[in-house]
């Protein structure tokens, strides 16, 4: 089983909708990310968390909210998305700082398209 | 102000050829450099990072070359094969390693042909 999982992994939705996107990981994890990818603009940070009770935002935050519902799990909501939300949407899980030899892993990614 | 910036945007090559990929990055709080390979329809998963301390890294056909004063850092592939054929992204984050939030280049896709 993978260890990092987004649901769902495609997502066709209408102006004003609101969209959760889920993510779940077995590694065992604290930190959690949720990155947004836009063709030829690479990866960019909308929030990250680094353990349950706490929660950042990214380069990118406007429009969206998260959710960190435990050590595993990490949602990503549209509250009325947008045309320009639509892109592909990756969750990344990462160690805390005693084990900084590790990395990050990221998911299979969410593909999402705004009416 | 792009942080990282990643040339070119895409690149073909012949096998056994020797793409090469440049970024530059501007903070340099910046100690942590991976490189992710990405392929469609999948998540970028870490192809090889290094630390300022060193100059450059290989594991094997994958070499980073590291420049500290340039605030540069670049991508080699010996004897690319057709399976290279993806999308790189580089990047750069705070605090050594790779558990906190990175900083993308906008990628380069690269295609090797047989």
């Amino acid at each position: 089983d993978a260890d990092v999982t987004q649901t769902p992994r495609n997502r066709i939705t209408k102006t004003g909708k609101r969209i959760m996107l889920e993510c779940s990981q077995t590694k065992g994890h604290d930190r959690m990310y949720w990155y947004r990818q836009d063709p030829g603009l690479g990866l960019r940070l909308i929030y990250y968390s680094f353990d349950v009770k706490d929660i950042n935002k990214g380069e990118i935050s406007d429009g969206y909210s998260v959710s960190r519902q435990a050590q595993a799990k990490f949602s990503l909501s549209l509250e009325s998305a947008i045309p320009n939300q639509t892109a592909l949407y990756f969750c990344a899980t990462g160690p805390g700082l005693l084990r900084n030899t590790d990395t990050q892993y990221f998911g299979p990614g969410t593909r999402l398209t705004v009416l | 102000q792009q942080q990282v910036k990643q040339s070119p945007q895409s690149l073909i090559v012949q096998k056994g050829g020797i793409p090469i990929i440049n970024c530059a990055y501007e903070n340099t709080a910046f100690d942590y450099f991976p490189w992710y390979q990405q392929f469609p329809g999948k998540g970028p998963a870490l192809l090889i990072a290094i630390r300022p301390d060193v100059s450059e890294k290989k594991e094997g056909r994958f070499t980073i070359s590291f420049n500290k004063s340039a605030k540069q850092f670049s991508l080699h592939i010996m004897d690319s094969q057709p399976g290279d054929s993806a999308t790189y992204f580089c990047a750069a984050s705070i605090g050594g390693a790779g558990n906190t939030p990175l900083v993308f280049g906008k990628g380069t896709r690269l295609s090797v042909i047989a």
